[in-house]
């Protein structure tokens, strides 16, 4: 079975341009999860799809990040226009739709805004 | 609001050694799961163990084995027999089942390097 995967694992963009990272998760979870970790910090949650819809956005730092899930199958986050604090790491989890809810993690795409 | 806490930032250990991670919460939901990932060096976050609060014995999981004490609010991580794949950085983490949503509060983690 196919983990969760995300694209690209590393962008670098110029402060005021568009990046747009995607996320598969695991076939057949519903529950859909951004977390981002900027330098030094801790892990924070963004954002929580069920499905196409969005559970919990209350971790979205500001209107320049927008997240999507057509068709309830992959997931995309968009920073416009980038800043410089939004470099960091930013993880994509899945998990089923049950107790314990243990959620499993891609690989991370690290982004840094010059 | 939750939090983690994990105190040490980073620690060694001799190969085959045992280590233990220190892991404190805060919560005031009476139904939650714990959680340990390893993150090695490649980035990815890899889930080791689960703990329910209302589980009456200790998770293990191979040479992962969880010291939950309630009363405390800890929920220590104890690797066995320390191998040099094991050298990562180690997250605990919990989701408050009672809440709305189930996103999970992360500390800041511990970094683990073994020594041959």
């Amino acid at each position: 079975e196919a983990g969760v995967t995300q694209f690209p694992s590393h962008s670098v963009i110029e402060k005021g341009q568009t990046v747009t990272l995607r996320c598969d998760p695991i076939s057949g979870h519903d529950n859909l999860y951004w977390y981002r970790r900027v330098m030094g910090k801790e892990i924070k949650f963004l954002l929580h799809f069920v499905k196409e819809s969005k559970q919990d956005e209350s971790g979205m730092p500001n209107n320049r990040f927008l997240a999507e899930r057509t068709g309830g199958t992959y997931s995309t986050l968009k920073v416009q226009p980038a800043e410089l604090e939004d470099s960091g790491v930013y993880f994509c989890a899945s998990s089923q739709g049950r107790v314990p809810y243990e959620q499993y993690f891609g690989p991370g795409t690290r982004l840094t805004v010059t | 609001a939750q939090k983690i806490t994990q105190t040490q930032p980073g620690m060694f250990v001799q190969e085959k050694e045992a280590v233990t991670l220190d892991c404190t919460y805060d919560t005031s939901d009476p139904s939650y799961g714990l959680f340990w990932y390893k993150q090695p060096s490649s980035g990815e976050m890899i889930f080791l163990i689960y703990q329910g609060s209302y589980d009456q014995q200790n998770a293990t999981e191979g040479r992962y084995s969880l010291n939950f004490q309630k009363a405390r609010k800890s929920a220590n991580l104890v690797i066995s027999a320390s191998q040099l794949g094991d050298s990562a950085m180690y997250f605990c983490a919990m989701i408050p089942y009672k809440a709305a949503g189930n996103k999970l509060t992360f500390g800041g983690g511990t970094r683990v390097l073994v020594k041959p």
